[in-house]
């Protein structure tokens, strides 16, 4: 089976722009879970999403918003870029029924500029 | 709501030998997950170990082991044998058992290096 797969891996961006990163979770996982990876923050949870509902929301302003498709593939996007949203986003996946174990993707690394 | 403390930032070993991550957390929930990824340099996050609760029998998984005390909230690593491409960082987590959402609680981590 193919795992999780994100894109793009790289993005350079600037201030003020916006972005929009993407995930394939693995086939039949219906529950796609994003995180940021900071040094200073580490990881925090984002949002989850499971058969294209939102069931889950991290503290994370409104800038930053997603959404899964019929497929089950989920993008993310943030708006208004700042500096501090220079992160590894990692995207997981699981099965979503029941607490499963989610397994994770290369990560989208952003750098604003 | 639930913490995990890694208080150990960084660690080094001898190949071939045993190490243990340290781990606690804090929750009021009964019933949880616990896990143990390893995020390699520039690499991605893969799950090591998973722990239920509810059961008390320390999950194990080839070289790695875990210890965990539930009344202590404490959830170790122990790598046996240690191997050079054990070198990652390593995060414990928790999940809550609740159904119908997923949420990973992330420790802040601890940098392993494995020495030859």
């Amino acid at each position: 089976k193919a795992g999780v797969t994100q894109t793009p891996r790289y993005l350079i961006k600037t201030r003020g722009q916006q972005v929009t990163l993407s995930c394939s979770p693995i086939s039949g996982h219906r529950s796609v879970s994003w995180y940021q990876q900071t040094p200073g923050q580490g990881l925090q949870f984002l949002f989850e999403y499971f058969s294209e509902t939102q069931r889950n929301k991290g503290n994370f302003p409104g800038r930053f918003s997603g959404r899964q498709f019929s497929n089950s593939r989920s993008e993310m996007n943030v708006s208004t870029l700042e500096l501090g949203d220079s992160a590894l986003y990692l995207c997981a996946s699981s099965r979503g029924e029941y607490q499963e174990t989610q397994y994770f993707g290369p990560g989208t690394r952003l750098l604003v500029l | 709501a639930q913490t995990v403390t890694q208080s150990q930032p960084e660690m080094s070993v001898q190949e071939a030998e045993t190490v243990t991550l340290s781990c606690t957390y804090d929750t009021s929930e009964n019933n949880y997950y616990l896990f143990w990824y390893k995020q390699p340099p520039s690499r991605q996050m893969i799950l090591v170990i998973r722990q239920e609760a509810y059961k008390q029998q320390n999950a194990t998984e080839n070289r790695f082991s875990v210890n965990f005390q539930k009344a202590a909230k404490s959830f170790s690593l122990k790598i046996s044998d240690s191997q050079l491409g054990d070198t990652a960082m390593y995060f414990c987590a928790f999940m809550k058992h609740r159904g119908g959402s997923e949420k990973l609680v992330f420790g802040k981590g601890t940098k392993l290096t494995v020495n030859p």
